[in-house]
C-alpha cells in the first residue's frame, strides 16, 4: 500500500469553502475508493470508481463529488453541502474489479470550523 | 444491502492472552472477509482474508474462521503482544463488489 498516497495530511477549511482532496496510485490498479471514517462508526463508502471515466455513488455521497479521469488518480471534492465534513478520509485502491483486496492511503484529516 | 455487525466493540486481554473478534453478515452472498488493523492515526492494513470456499485460514499467530451457514466469520489471535494493540475492522462483500466494513473493535493488550 506504500503507492497509494493522499495530500495533504492534515486539512483545515472554513465553513462554506469546498475542498478537495487527493489521492494518487501507482500499482496500475483498476478500482479507487473513498471512505469516511468517525469514531466509532468504522469506515463507510462515499464513491467508488471500477474504471477510468465512471464511478458510483456508495452509502454517504451526498455533499461530495468525485472525478476519474486518470487510471492513477481520484480526487474527492468535499462541497459546502456536507453537512458535517470533518472527519478523517481514507482512499483505497484494488487491482480490479471482482479482487475485493483493498489497499489503503495515508488519510486526510479534514477539519471545517 | 449488506449489514455487518462487529462485537465486541473494545476487548482488553493480558499480554500472552488470546482473542477473539467476531462479525457477522446479512447479505448470503458475499464471498471475502478480510480483516484489516489500524493503529492510531495510520491507515488501515490487511492482516489476513478468508473466501467463501474456505473454512479457517491461519498466518502464524492470527486465524479467521468462517461459518456459512450461520453467516459469521471470527478473527483470533494467540500469543497476544502490546504491539498488537489497535483497532481490528472486518468487512464482507457486497454484489457491486464493494466491502461493507463492522464499526471496529478496539484491542488492548496489557504487559
Amino acid at each position: 500500500d506504500g503507492g497509494i498516497t493522499q495530500s495533504p495530511k492534515y486539512l483545515f477549511r472554513k465553513e462554506g469553502q469546498n475542498v478537495t482532496l487527493s489521492c494518487e496510485q501507482n500499482l496500475n490498479h483498476d478500482a479507487m475508493y473513498w471512505y469516511r471514517q468517525d469514531p466509532g462508526q468504522g469506515l463507510r463508502l462515499i464513491y467508488y470508481s471500477q474504471i477510468v471515466n465512471d464511478f458510483q455513488k456508495g452509502d454517504i455521497a451526498e455533499g461530495y463529488s468525485v472525478s476519474r479521469e486518470k487510471k492513477e488518480s481520484f480526487p474527492l471534492t468535499v462541497t459546502s453541502a456536507q453537512k458535517n465534513p470533518t472527519a478523517f478520509y481514507l482512499c483505497a485502491s484494488s487491482p480490479r474489479r471482482g479482487t475485493y483486496e483493498q489497499y489503503f492511503g495515508p488519510g486526510t484529516r479534514l477539519t471545517v470550523t | 444491502g449488506e449489514n455487518v455487525e462487529q462485537h465486541p466493540s473494545t476487548l482488553s486481554v493480558q499480554e500472552g492472552d488470546s482473542a477473539v473478534i467476531k462479525c457477522t453478515y446479512s447479505d448470503s452472498a458475499s464471498n471475502y472477509f478480510p480483516w484489516y488493523k489500524q493503529e492510531l492515526g495510520k491507515r488501515p492494513q490487511l492482516i489476513i482474508d478468508i473466501r467463501s470456499n474456505v473454512g479457517e485460514k491461519k498466518d502464524q499467530r492470527i486465524a479467521v474462521t468462517l461459518n456459512k451457514t450461520a453467516k459469521h466469520f471470527s478473527l483470533h489471535i494467540t500469543e497476544t503482544q502490546p504491539e498488537d494493540s489497535a483497532v481490528y475492522f472486518c468487512a464482507a462483500t457486497r454484489g457491486d463488489s464493494t466491502l461493507t466494513f463492522g464499526k471496529g473493535t478496539m484491542l488492548l493488550v496489557s504487559p
